[in-house]
């Protein structure tokens, strides 16, 4: 069993949709990354969360450390945003981050 | 400077040749991780470095060769690679302070091996 799991693994969205990713996890963490990554490109760091909700732009993320969850959501989703979302997590001790599988976006006009 | 830089962006190489992939920060980040990314899965990770010593070697073959000359530099070399070691090789670097942890990746090297 994957220490991270994401859903969905594909999504597909109309210009101006609301969309979320979800991301679960099973170990302790000291902080969880959401991460965007376009095709063929290096990967970007959107997101470091350790506890509640960030925004930025069109972009939300939220986590619930109880429940060991983490969603990030995209207001008015455009082409742009079509990219590979991946979440990661840190542990509470050593270097080491996991990786989700990744979730496929794609914004249709 | 906020980034960390990766040279070359793209390489081709034969099996017997030796060539050299070369990641650089400037952020002090005392972790430095390398990566490698096949088509359509998550990064898989290779080494991982820790205030210049290796900290983490996930069971790389030795073909690979990691070396961190100092704190902003990370190279990988790379002798007698295989086709299947055809990849996306993505360095990232890790700091952790009291207001939180940043995490930073290279735009890769894009590695096809003949």
């Amino acid at each position: 069993k994957n220490e991270v799991e994401q859903s969905p693994q594909n999504l597909t969205a109309q210009e101006g949709e609301f969309i979320t990713i979800n991301c679960s996890y099973s170990v302790g963490i000291s902080a969880l990354h959401w991460l965007q990554q376009h095709p063929g490109g290096g990967i970007v760091s959107l997101f470091m969360l350790s506890s509640g909700k960030k925004k930025h732009g069109r972009l939300i993320a939220t986590i619930n450390i109880q429940e060991k969850h983490s969603s990030l959501h995209i207001t008015a989703s455009h082409p742009r945003d079509s990219a590979v979302y991946i979440c990661a997590v840190s542990k509470n001790t050593g270097n080491q981050f996991y990786f989700g599988t990744g979730t496929s976006l794609t914004v249709i006009p | 400077d906020t980034e960390v830089t990766q040279t070359p962006k793209h390489l081709v190489m034969g099996m017997t040749n030796k060539k050299s992939l070369k990641c650089e920060q400037h952020m002090g980040h005392r972790a430095m991780y390398w990566y490698k990314q096949k088509a359509k899965k998550p990064p898989e990770l290779m080494f991982v470095y820790s205030y210049e010593k290796l900290s983490i070697n996930e069971s790389v073959p030795s073909r690979f060769s990691p070396e961190c000359p100092n704190s902003s530099l990370l190279n990988l070399h790379l002798h007698a690679l295989q086709p299947e070691d055809s990849a996306l090789y993505l360095c990232a670097s890790r700091d952790r302070g009291l207001r939180g942890e940043k995490l930073f990746f290279g735009s890769g090297t894009q590695l096809s091996v003949l």
